[in-house]
């Protein structure tokens, strides 16, 4: 699987945009890019995953870059409910049924009031 | 989605016992994954335990120490053995919730704490 690179920590102005970044150079071309967030003492919960093009969904969206090497994350007004740690992860759809995910340290964000 | 129910959520044992923790899903999944979260850490896989079959253990995890059951499509248990204080940890069972899509649906997991 290719690795990710995430800074560890972030800050956010809440009602302000959080945009999280990732750095996945070695993705190869059947890997997708999938988004979690773990919110303290609870489970990690999926947000979003997309291949090449910009994807939108109910709670973000993923911009990713025409070369793949790069992505970013996008909550559009960050509110206090929003602080956790969020995970890039990139990961080959097999079509084998469901696949392992390995998850790095994430980036922890933080939203101010 | 999947629902997942996990017990115990959380429990404090003595350095040897051993502890079952229990993962229970709303529907039929193939796969099942445990994960350990030690404090301030990320997740780590454990495991990937197949209907039917042997569990299939990440590097550094072995079976004596982290046994697995996976008795039908929507219960597994993952067994702490003799533990010790480096096992106090967070314990997440995760499975599919989309098929196809790779999307991993968490359990809220188990804290565990080892005196």
């Amino acid at each position: 699987d290719a690795k990710t690179t995430q800074p560890p920590s972030m800050d956010c102005a809440e009602g302000r945009a959080a945009n999280l970044p990732c750095n996945h150079s070695t993705i190869s071309g059947n890997e997708y890019v999938y988004w979690y967030r773990q919110i303290h003492s609870q489970g990690p919960q999926y947000i979003i995953h997309g291949l090449k093009n910009n994807e939108t969904n109910e709670m973000a969206s993923l911009i990713i870059t025409e070369d793949r090497k790069s992505s970013t994350l996008i909550l559009p007004h960050a509110t206090l409910r929003d602080t956790a740690v969020y995970y890039c992860i990139v990961r080959a759809l097999l079509g084998q049924g469901a696949q392992k995910l390995v998850f790095g340290q994430g980036t922890r964000l933080t939203i101010n009031p | 989605s999947a629902v997942i129910s996990q017990k115990p959520s959380r429990d404090i044992c003595q350095r040897g016992t051993s502890l079952t923790i229990q993962c229970q899903v709303d529907s039929q999944v193939t796969m099942m994954f445990w994960y350990r979260q030690q404090p301030g850490q990320s997740l780590t896989l454990i495991a990937t335990a197949n209907q039917g079959s042997e569990a299939t253990y990440e590097s550094g995890f072995v079976i004596d120490k982290f046994p697995i059951s996976r008795p039908n499509l929507t219960f597994s248990t993952l067994t702490v053995s003799n533990m010790s204080p480096e096992d106090s940890s967070i314990y997440l069972c995760s499975v599919e919730s989309r098929t196809g899509a790779n999307v991993l649906t968490f359990g809220a997991g188990s804290r565990l704490t080892v005196l």
